[in-house]
């Protein structure tokens, strides 16, 4: 079945990077644009990132460009997320999503807590 | 991409029917129609319950619809049951290779 695991998370100081996995299993990410997804604690879902199936395509939420990056490895099966420059409101739940097509968001992982704090 | 408009919280008695709506512009609603619903327990992952506006996928209950008219969107859950209290976010693609999504809305089930 369809599985998608995200890693990376944790606590981190603020002017710092962090880098986020997520594996996919049940399917071959070669075939489907994937997504990062994040939710800050108690608040709403905010689109980041997307990144074409041929991962020659990538496109980011204005609000975070310039300081992300996203990126896949098509041979682990495997989309990261590069957030750098962390802020306190960068603290959230990071999580990835399979793109649908039409269908939209049709799977995603358990996210991963990042929490930027001195 | 500034998020679409959901009220902050719904509420229904078991049985009856509520809907929830999602208000947009004409820049990422009006011209499309991949407008999609996700339902998210506390400390969940958001769910797909509905897509292209009105479509449910394969294990949704037939309970859930949608619909869109103009720039809003709406969701019903007829025959409130007490597992469909949750979190729920619309969500459109917004054009130029970008997504938005609802602030969400709390429903519960009295």
């Amino acid at each position: 079945q369809v599985q998608l695991v995200e890693s990376g998370g944790g606590v981190v100081q603020p002017g710092t990077s962090l880098r986020l996995s997520c594996a996919a299993s049940g399917f071959s990410i070669n075939n489907y644009a994937m997504h990062w997804v994040r939710q800050a604690p108690g608040k709403g879902l905010e689109w980041v990132a997307v990144i074409w199936y041929d991962g020659l395509n990538k496109y980011y939420a204005d609000s975070l460009k310039g300081r992300i990056t996203i990126s896949r490895d098509n041979s682990r099966n495997t989309v990261h997320l590069q957030v750098n420059s962390l802020r306190a409101e960068d603290t959230a739940v990071y999580y990835c999503s399979r793109d649908g097509g039409q269908i939209g968001f049709d799977y995603w992982g358990q996210g991963a807590l990042v929490t930027v704090s001195s | 991409q500034s998020a679409l408009t959901q009220p902050p919280s719904a509420s229904g008695s078991p049985g009856q029917s509520v809907t929830i709506s999602c208000t947009g512009t004409s820049s990422d609603f009006g011209g499309y129609n991949d407008v999609s619903w996700y339902q998210q327990h506390p400390g969940k992952a958001p769910k797909l319950m509905i897509y292209e506006v009105n479509k449910r996928p394969s294990g949704v209950p037939d309970r859930f619809s949608g619909s869109k008219s103009g720039n809003t969107a709406s969701l019903t859950v007829s025959g409130l049951q007490a597992e469909d209290e949750a979190d729920y976010f619309c969500n459109s693609y917004a054009g130029s290779h970008s997504w938005v999504f609802g602030g969400g809305t709390k429903l519960t089930v009295l």
